[in-house]
């Protein structure tokens, strides 16, 4: 089964606390993007890899740091630098090379208390 | 700053009525349109792509996009309350980027 998965689907974590969101994929997708979405809002452009060891810093990167050291996997951590890290939080891939359509893993719902 | 927007509704139609859902987008370099469906507590599926002007249709999807006005729109034909979800508008901006709009909700009533 080809396919983005995100774990864990819920997390909870006390303030001050750093977390680790992971995304892994099969479907050989070059670039890998991560969202947030707050209720009844648009997505948010976190962070994005075009390639294997390079990512680039999206619209709200403050407070987030990601590593890309395998094609199928970007993992997301959430710093105690955040200040509202409670949201949904998602990852997409798309193959890259001038190819635009994004698919989206499930989703980790993180809440920070 | 490149833009989408989207009335964020909720739309309301009853079952068997044409939805129609709109977006605009501010960068005129845009070349590719995507609507996705997200059902609440879900995350987003892509149901249409459009990268030219006029219409595409895809069962009872019609995406239709007009470059010069910079205006895409969602047309669901038979509306069923399946259909009930919030619809996002995307547009491409530079490199493989997506800009988002915020979404419409749309209400279909039994």
């Amino acid at each position: 089964d080809g396919g983005i998965t995100q774990s864990p689907k819920y997390l909870f974590r006390k303030e001050g606390q750093n977390v680790t969101l992971s995304c892994e994929q099969n479907l050989n997708h070059d670039a890998m993007y991560w969202y947030r979405q707050d209720p009844g809002q648009g997505l948010r452009l976190i962070y994005y890899s075009q390639i294997v060891n390079d990512f680039q810093k999206g619209d709200i990167a403050e407070g987030y740091s990601v590593s890309r050291e395998k094609k199928e996997s970007f993992p997301l951590t959430v710093t105690s630098a955040q200040k509202n890290p409670t949201a949904f939080y998602l990852c997409a891939s798309n193959e890259g090379q001038g190819t635009y359509e994004q698919y989206f893993g499930p989703g980790t719902r993180l809440t920070v208390t | 700053q490149k833009e989408v927007e989207q009335n964020s509704g909720p739309l309301s139609v009853p079952e068997g009525a044409i939805a129609s859902l709109n977006c605009t987008y501010s960068d005129r370099v845009s070349q590719s349109f995507f609507w996705y469906r997200q059902y609440s507590g879900k995350s987003p599926e892509l149901i249409m792509s459009i990268y030219s002007n006029g219409d595409k249709e895809d069962g009872r999807f019609t995406a239709q996009l007009n470059k010069a006005s910079q205006y895409v729109s969602l047309l669901i034909r038979d509306s069923q309350p399946s259909d009930s979800a919030t619809y996002l508008c995307a547009v491409n901006s530079a490199g493989n980027m997506l800009t988002f709009g915020g979404g419409t909700r749309l209400m279909v009533k039994p």
